[in-house]
C-alpha cells in the first residue's frame, strides 16, 4: 500500500539559509509521481514541484529543488536562500500511475523562518 | 481567472442535518477530488472523479457522497453529518494525469463544524 512519511513536525531555519524537508514514501508501483505543496497561514494549497519516478534528473523550480533518491524512496524538498514568506506548512504527496487519481499526502512539516 | 471555487467557505451545522458543499472549476479539467485536512494527519482523499459520471473512493469515503453530472461541478454531500466530520475540506482539480502535467489546483477550502 502506498504511504508517505514526513518525520519532521516542525523546523526552524535562519533567513537566507537553505533547508531540507524530509519525505519518504512506500509504493510497489514502478511508475508514480511525487509532489510538494505549500500551505501558508492563509490556508490555500500551492503547488511547488513535481518529480516523476522515471525522471533522470532531480526537479527544480526556482529556489525549490527535489532531492530524489529512488532506491531509498525519499523525495526531500530543498529550499535555498529561505525567505520570511517561506514560513508555512509543507506537504509531500504521491500518486501511483495505476491508481487513477488516488493521491496520498504526508502529515506535513511546519517551517518557521527566523529573521 | 482560472480557479476552483467552493461554497460555503465556513459552515456550522448540527448532527444529522444534511448538507452539500459545492465545488466548481472553470478550467475544463477532467479530474476532480475532495480532501479533508485534520491536524497531524495531512490531507486525506475522500472521493475523486476522473470524468463525468465516473467517481471512485479515496481513503476516507465513509459518511460522504459525491456526484459528477457536469464536468465543472463536483459537490460533496454529507447525508447525516457527525462531529467527527468536523474538518477543513478542499476540492481540487487537474487537467490530466501524466508524468509531467499532474498538478492539482485547489479551492480555498471549506471549514465545517458539526455540533
Amino acid at each position: 500500500a502506498q504511504k508517505i512519511t514526513q518525520t519532521q513536525p516542525g523546523m526552524f531555519v535562519q533567513e537566507k539559509e537553505a533547508v531540507t524537508l524530509d519525505c519518504t514514501y512506500d509504493t510497489s508501483d514502478p511508475s508514480y509521481g511525487l509532489f510538494w505543496y505549500k500551505q501558508p497561514s492563509s490556508g490555500e494549497m500551492i503547488f511547488l514541484i513535481y518529480q516523476g519516478s522515471y525522471d533522470q534528473q532531480n526537479a527544480t523550480e526556482g529556489r525549490y529543488s527535489l532531492n530524489f533518491q529512488k532506491a531509498r524512496k525519499s523525495a526531500n524538498l530543498v529550499i535555498s536562500a529561505s525567505q520570511l514568506g517561506d514560513s508555512a506548512m509543507y506537504f509531500c504527496a504521491m500518486r501511483e500511475d495505476t491508481g487513477g487519481f488516488k493521491t496520498i499526502f504526508g502529515a506535513g512539516t511546519r517551517l518557521f523562518v527566523k529573521a | 481567472e482560472a480557479q476552483v471555487t467552493q461554497n460555503p467557505r465556513y459552515l456550522i451545522t448540527v448532527t444529522g442535518k444534511k448538507l452539500t458543499v459545492t465545488c466548481s472549476q472553470n478550467m475544463n479539467h477532467e479530474y476532480m477530488s475532495w480532501y479533508r485536512q485534520d491536524p497531524g494527519l495531512g490531507l486525506r482523499q475522500i472521493y475523486y472523479s476522473m470524468n463525468v459520471e465516473v467517481t471512485d473512493k479515496g481513503d476516507v469515503p465513509e459518511g460522504y457522497k459525491v456526484s459528477r453530472k457536469e464536468k465543472r461541478n463536483f459537490p460533496l454531500i454529507l447525508e447525516s453529518p457527525s462531529p467527527n466530520q468536523t474538518s477543513l475540506y478542499f476540492c481540487a482539480s487537474s487537467r490530466e494525469l501524466g508524468l509531467r502535467t499532474d498538478t492539482q489546483y485547489f479551492g480555498p477550502g471549506t471549514r465545517l463544524t458539526v455540533l
